[in-house]
């Protein structure tokens, strides 16, 4: 059973570019959530995606918007990088039984100069 | 507005001993609460999880409390071991949000050998 892989591993960008991070969700999981994690801060939630349509939204603004592809992979893609968009950007998969937990993957740390 | 609360950035206990993680939350609609366990470099794991019509689950070394009238949660590890050291998050969902999880800011804990 494989977990879940996010590629890049690090990346760096210039304010105003464009990003797209990629996920593979564990097999078996439906359900792709994605967070971003700043330093010293706990995960935040961005969206998630069930069935390649978006299932709930955090509190972001619609430069970030996802994928989810029929083999249950996602990507994030925020444009216009902002400072402030520097974080670690983690995937999440799961069965969609809260209860369970999600699966995450390791992360994205994004760095915008 | 930080709707889960981890008030202790740092925990060191002795290999053996009780290790006490505290979580607080301040939405009454929360449902479904769960604990991750981070190292560095890697994804959140998940370790435990409750619903609020409990109010203890236990598996293993871990047992997770809840006190919905104080919206207050905790972590049991017994008897702690340095390979428990790592930084701990909770995290909470309302099950009419179900898809969103609300991460406090993680709480390190150092088992001294």
């Amino acid at each position: 059973e494989t977990g879940v892989t996010q590629s890049p591993t690090h990346l760096i960008k210039t304010r105003g570019q464009q990003v797209t991070l990629r996920c593979s969700s564990q097999s078996g999981h439906n359900t792709v959530s994605w967070y971003q994690q700043a330093l010293g801060q706990g995960p935040q939630f961005i969206f998630q995606y069930y069935r390649e349509e978006e299932n709930g939204r955090g509190n972001f603004p619609p430069r970030f918007s996802g994928l989810q592809f029929p083999n249950y992979s996602s990507e994030l893609n925020v444009n216009a990088l902002e400072l402030d968009d520097s974080a670690l950007y983690l995937c999440a998969s799961s069965s969609g039984q809260v209860l369970h937990g999600y699966t995450f993957g390791s992360g994205t740390r994004l760095t915008v100069v | 507005d930080q709707q889960v609360k981890q008030n202790s950035p740092s925990l060191s206990v002795q290999e053996g001993r009780i290790s006490i993680l505290n979580c607080d939350y301040t939405n009454s609609m929360f449902d479904y609460f769960l604990w991750y366990k981070k190292y560095p470099a890697e994804g959140p794991t998940f370790l435990i999880s409750i619903s609020s019509i409990k109010d203890k689950n236990e598996d293993g070394r871990f047992t997770v409390f809840l006190n919905k009238s104080a919206k207050h949660l905790s972590l049991h590890i017994v008897p702690s071991q340095p390979g428990d050291s790592a930084v701990y998050f909770c995290a909470a969902s309302a099950q009419n949000t179900g898809n969103q999880f609300y991460f406090g800011t993680g709480t390190s804990l150092t088992v001294i050998p």
